[in-house]
């Protein structure tokens, strides 16, 4: 099946600052990317839907300028958690669509102090 | 927006017994239902999937059933092994196509007692 790579697998940061996550499809290109969030033992929560070329589509509750979205390659999108607090702290997943399904990237557990 | 309903969060069965878990969707345009697995730690895998089209699909020891009318699916295991222990999460989506969202359920922690 497809690949979809996300970078890095886990990361720890200090309150205030910013946290860049990437997301590559390696062996399709995707016009669309989705960014999931999931706390232990809960489901998986989109966040947002990234859009190769134009502005991604946030889900209702979830702050487009905390949570900032860019996919500017058919095969990589970024998730940049900007002022980051311990209440973002999380794990959070990306996946691309090739045909009718859906693969997931490894995910990101982010750790804010 | 669609919401999906998934029942029960936590199963529990004897190694080679059958394990069903249940889903519900609210939004009759869905027509793509996939089904995902997800170990401790790890990415969700895809493990069945079944369109609108199609009632029923069986794949070895997991099969997965579509009831349009009712607006709800279910995955099957059968002859349950260790290896099935994981959560496992129930999804719909509006579209066979890549640029469409997946809306998931609330996910089965399924474990299988040796």
């Amino acid at each position: 099946g497809a690949v979809v790579s996300q970078h890095p697998s886990w990361v720890i940061c200090k309150s205030g600052t910013s946290v860049k996550i990437e997301c590559r499809s390696l062996d399709f290109q995707a016009t669309t990317m989705f960014w999931y969030r999931q706390f232990p033992k809960q489901s998986l929560m989109l966040m947002a839907t990234s859009n190769e070329g134009s502005k991604a589509t946030y889900e209702q509750g979830v702050e487009k300028d905390k949570f900032l979205i860019n996919h500017a390659s058919l095969t990589l999108s970024t998730l940049t958690v900007t002022s980051a607090h311990p209440e973002d702290s999380s794990f959070y997943i990306c996946s691309a669509r090739q045909g009718t399904e859906a693969f997931f990237g490894q995910g990101t557990r982010l750790t804010v102090v | 927006g669609e919401n999906v309903e998934q029942h029960p969060s936590t199963l529990s069965v004897q190694e080679g017994d059958s394990a069903v878990i249940k889903c519900t969707y609210s939004d009759s345009a869905s027509n793509y239902f996939p089904w995902y697995k997800q170990e401790l730690g790890k990415r969700p895998q895809l493990i069945i999937d079944i369109r609108s089209n199609v009632g029923e699909k069986k794949d070895q020891r997991i099969a997965v059933t579509l009831n349009k009318t009712a607006k709800h699916f279910s995955l099957h295991i059968t002859e349950t092994q260790p290896e099935d222990s994981a959560v496992y999460f129930c999804a719909a989506s509006i579209s066979n196509f890549g640029n469409e969202k997946l809306t998931f359920g609330t996910g089965t922690r399924l474990t299988i007692i040796p």
